[in-house]
């Protein structure tokens, strides 16, 4: 089956300037997660879509971070304007259904650098 | 409470040894405890998970041992080989309906592992 999606692979922008990520989850997998990775750290949730519904955003930074994800399959992410502290690795995760214990797979992420 | 603590932060040990990582977590509602591999230029992969109701789970030469009196948790790799250097993540969450968070992994910081032929 093929995996988790992500688009494009490497960013840079400078400070201030907007930036969008997109991800296109396995298919008929409902859920949805996108997570920041800091250099030399673990991943941070930001997001968690439930088909096209927000069910846990409680960790974006909503003045700069937007996300959506219509018609429940793929989901673009949104930094406006960017901050230096913006540089990580941004992943996209999905799995079949939340909770239960089902595994969660993940994309190879974008690799966004502002300078 | 929602921190797992993962150590060491990094790990050396020669091919055929037996590398063993450790995690603590404080809240008592996460149920589910996966480790994830990741290797440079690319996203975290299961590699073996454990419920609590268990105290042990082998798969292949991973094995994961569980205290859950203690909250601590632990990734032991046998016969290691160089193939398994990466970065190896544990994490936690509860699969039951705590709030909006279901299913939410919360990641350890991370242990960078190399393994010398």
């Amino acid at each position: 089956e093929a995996g988790v999606a992500q688009s494009p692979r490497y960013k840079i922008i400078e400070k201030r300037q907007s930036v969008a990520f997109w991800c296109n989850p396995i298919s008929g997998h409902a859920t949805l997660y996108w997570y920041q990775q800091i250099l030399g750290q673990g991943p941070k949730l930001l997001i968690q879509f439930q088909n096209n519904g927000v069910v846990d955003d409680s960790q974006l930074p909503k003045d700069r971070f937007s996300a959506e994800r219509l018609k429940g399959v793929d989901s673009t992410l949104k930094i406006q304007p960017a901050k230096l502290e913006d540089s990580a690795v941004y992943l996209c995760a999905s799995s079949l259904r939340r909770g239960q214990d089902t595994e969660a797979f993940f994309g190879q992420g974008t690799r966004l650098t502002v300078v | 409470q929602q921190q797992v603590k993962q150590s060491p932060q990094s790990l050396i040990v020669q091919k055929g040894g037996i590398p063993i990582i450790n995690c603590a977590y404080e809240n008592t509602a996460f149920d589910y405890f996966p480790w994830y591999q990741q290797f440079p230029g690319k996203g975290p992969a299961l590699l073996i998970a454990i419920r609590p109701d268990v105290s042990e789970k082998k798969e292949g030469r991973f094995t994961i041992s569980f205290n859950k009196s203690a909250k601590q948790f632990s990734l032991h790799i046998m016969d290691s080989q160089p193939g398994d250097s990466a970065t190896y993540f544990c994490a936690a969450s509860s699969t039951m309906n705590y709030g909006g968070s279901q299913g939410n992994l919360i990641f350890g910081k991370g242990t960078k592992l190399s393994v010398k032929p």
